[in-house]
């Protein structure tokens, strides 16, 4: 059975950093794309980052977040620095259906970071 | 590319029809999933590349569409279908739709 657990999450002061995990099991994580796509408080679904052929981010991360892996571990991490505000979202690790289209087809359970 | 959905919000009655529009800013074939989100849990895979039920979901969610315009239908709505849709186009950098939420009365 595939499944996704976020850890990590927290307050942080703005500024700050914070780095999230993802542990995968149940499947080969390096053998498929994945995200992390985030949420903010009472608002839709946010696309932040993709590890699959290459590395991609939405604009609003660029030079402040970094996503990569761990293989050996099937781990999944996105660390984030320079921390604002309007980065305080619910964070959720997602695993493409196959290695470089991104349908998002297993979820975690997200990691709430608040950025105060 | 900008995902539009349409309406926001919904609320219809157990065994109704229901239909949510999604418009893509450019065309995508058919690289548009739908997610299903209740409150409180993570997004769930409801249909991929615009028409294709994913395992163990009802037959009554159906999905159509291409190019730039796609639906998802909803035949004889249930109670456990009272949650948020988003769209989602797969075609380039990943962006999903605004959602649409949908209460049963």
């Amino acid at each position: 059975e595939v499944q996704l657990v976020e850890s990590g999450g927290g307050l942080v002061r703005p500024g700050g950093s914070l780095r999230l995990s993802c542990r995968a099991s149940g499947f080969t994580s390096s053998n498929y794309g994945m995200s992390w796509v985030r949420q903010a408080p009472g608002q839709g679904l946010e696309w932040v980052s993709t590890i699959s052929d290459n590395l991609y981010y939405a604009e609003s991360v660029k030079g402040r977040f970094t996503i990569s892996r761990d293989s050996s571990n099937n781990m999944l991490f996105l660390q984030m620095n320079s921390l604002r505000a309007d980065d305080t979202a619910v964070y959720y690790c997602a695993k493409y259906q196959n290695t470089i289209t991104s349908i998002f087809d297993h979820w975690g359970q997200g990691a709430l970071v608040t950025v105060s | 590319i900008a995902m539009t959905q349409s309406p926001s919000s919904l609320s219809a009655s157990v065994g109704d029809r229901v239909t949510i529009t999604c418009r893509a800013g450019q065309a995508i074939d058919n690289y548009l999933n739908w997610y299903q989100q209740k409150p409180g849990k993570a997004p769930q895979l409801l249909i991929s590349a615009a028409s294709s039920l994913q395992s163990g979901v009802p037959l009554r969610f159906r999905g159509s569409g291409s190019g730039a315009e796609f639906t998802l239908t909803i035949d004889t709505l249930q109670p456990e279908d009272s949650a948020t849709y988003y769209c989602q186009q797969s075609y380039t950098i990943p962006t999903f739709g605004q959602g649409t939420k949908l209460e049963i009365k």
